[in-house]
């Protein structure tokens, strides 16, 4: 299994672009989740979800977009991409409800808002 | 809102010696999950630890433990022995449903 990947690892937008950050789980995992990591500070939940068509909010939603419409896939939309956006993105993705299960991270996308 | 402090930005411990980081957090659940992370400079985060808050047993894997102190909302990770290999942000990490919040880390150094 490879786990969860993320592409790109790396990118750079202008400011008001938009882009699609990829997060695929091969594990058959119906929870799957995004973070946000700021410098020198800890992760942030953006947006989760529990299974296909089903998404919710976490602490840090505003700004962002996503969609569940497979088990293996939940990707993040950035519509108008801020300086404030700036941050390295992390997905994760666990088998059942959190309270009983471990989260696995992806290695993470590096974004960049100039 | 729940909260997770880590009061240590920056930790240091010797090869082979024994190393404490502490985690405080806020929260008026029962039933909840914590745990600790691993960050190297890979930027990949690794599960180290984990601990059920209605289980009253500190969990251990390993040379890695905790001393949770649920009544103080206290959960602190030791690490015995350390290896220059546990060179590494840390972060402690709390749970309840899907809502996982996190601290802002202590970076462990190891010295040879």
């Amino acid at each position: 299994n490879a786990g969860v990947t993320q592409t790109p690892k790396f990118r750079i937008l202008k400011i008001g672009q938009s882009m699609t950050l990829q997060c695929t789980q091969d594990m058959n995992h119906n929870y799957m989740y995004w973070y946000r990591q700021d410098p020198g500070m800890g992760l942030k939940l953006i947006y989760y979800s529990v299974g296909a068509g089903i998404t919710d909010k976490g602490e840090v939603p505003n700004g962002y977009n996503v969609s569940r419409s497979t088990t293996e896939d939940f990707p993040l939309r950035l519509e108008l991409a801020a300086p404030s956006q700036t941050s390295v993105y992390f997905c994760a993705s666990s088998y059942s409800a959190g309270l009983t299960d471990t989260q696995y991270f992806g290695p993470g996308t590096r974004l960049t808002v100039l | 809102a729940q909260t997770v402090t880590q009061s240590q930005p920056e930790m240091s411990v010797q090869e082979a010696e024994t190393v404490t980081l502490s985690c405080t957090y806020d929260t008026s659940e029962s039933d909840y999950y914590l745990f600790w992370y691993k960050q190297p400079p890979s930027r990949q985060m690794i599960l180290v630890i984990r601990q059920e808050a209605y289980k009253q047993q500190n969990a251990t894997e390993n040379r890695f433990s905790v001393n949770f102190q649920k009544a103080a909302k206290s959960f602190s990770l030791k690490i015995s022995d350390s290896q220059l290999g546990d060179a590494a942000m840390y972060f402690c990490a709390y749970m309840y449903n899907n809502d996982m919040r996190f601290g802002a880390g202590t970076r462990l150094t190891v010295k040879p």
